[in-house]
């Protein structure tokens, strides 16, 4: 079974423009999770979809924003980039949010897409 | 708020010796998950072993095993016989119902051969 894709992987823009950003999570998750992970910052949470629902949001400007297909395939947008966006988006997909159907709430993380702002 | 807190910013063992990652976290929920990922420097993230809170046995995958203690709320990991591979950055993370995953700030480590 594949693992999870983003795409790019890597991406350098210039403060004010806008990116998007792609996941594709594993066949048959339909959870994906988004995080954003810098040196000083640590992993902080970003967004979480399932079945093309927003259920949690983290603490992130409206810049930033995301949303998810019915094929489970996600995207995020940060619009009006800020030099302090910067840093390694990672995406995470599982089965589904629900203990009882994911007893183990596991998340399968991609590669990760390195965006620099410039 | 469900906080994750690692208190070891780097940490570094002999190859083959034993080394133990320290977590603790809170909480004010009886239900959660516990999980350790590693993150090699090739950034892929990898769960090592998780931890349900309902099992009062620790959870065991080859060399990494892990001590929870839920009334102190701390959840080390111990690698055994540890290789150059182990080499990364170690998250703690916990997650219950209704809440997303929270990671802590990371533990790096060094294996010396």
């Amino acid at each position: 079974k594949a693992g999870v894709t983003q795409t790019p992987r890597y991406l350098i823009k210039t403060r004010g423009q806008q990116v998007t950003l792609s996941c594709s999570p594993i066949s048959g998750h339909r959870s994906v999770s988004w995080y954003q992970q810098t040196p000083g910052q640590g992993l902080q949470f970003l967004f979480e979809y399932f079945s093309e629902t927003q259920r949690n949001k983290g603490n992130f400007p409206g810049r930033f924003s995301g949303r998810q297909f019915s094929n489970s395939r996600s995207e995020m947008n940060v619009s009006t980039l800020e030099l302090g966006d910067s840093a390694l988006y990672l995406c995470a997909s599982s089965l589904h949010l629900v203990a009882e159907v994911n007893p183990h709430y596991e998340q399968y993380f991609g590669p990760g897409t390195r965006l620099t702002v410039t | 708020a469900q906080t994750v807190t690692q208190s070891q910013p780097e940490m570094s063992v002999q190859e083959a010796e034993t080394v133990t990652l320290s977590c603790t976290y809170d909480t004010s929920e009886s239900d959660y998950y516990l999980f350790w990922y590693k993150q090699p420097p090739s950034r892929q993230m990898i769960l090592v072993i998780r931890q349900e809170a309902y099992k009062q046995q620790n959870a065991t995958e080859n060399r990494f095993s892990v001590n929870f203690q839920k009334a102190a709320k701390s959840f080390s990991l111990k690698i055994s016989d540890s290789q150059l591979g182990d080499a990364a950055m170690y998250f703690c993370a916990y997650r219950s119902d209704g809440y997303d995953m929270r990671f802590g700030a990371g533990t790096r480590l060094t294996v010396k051969p």
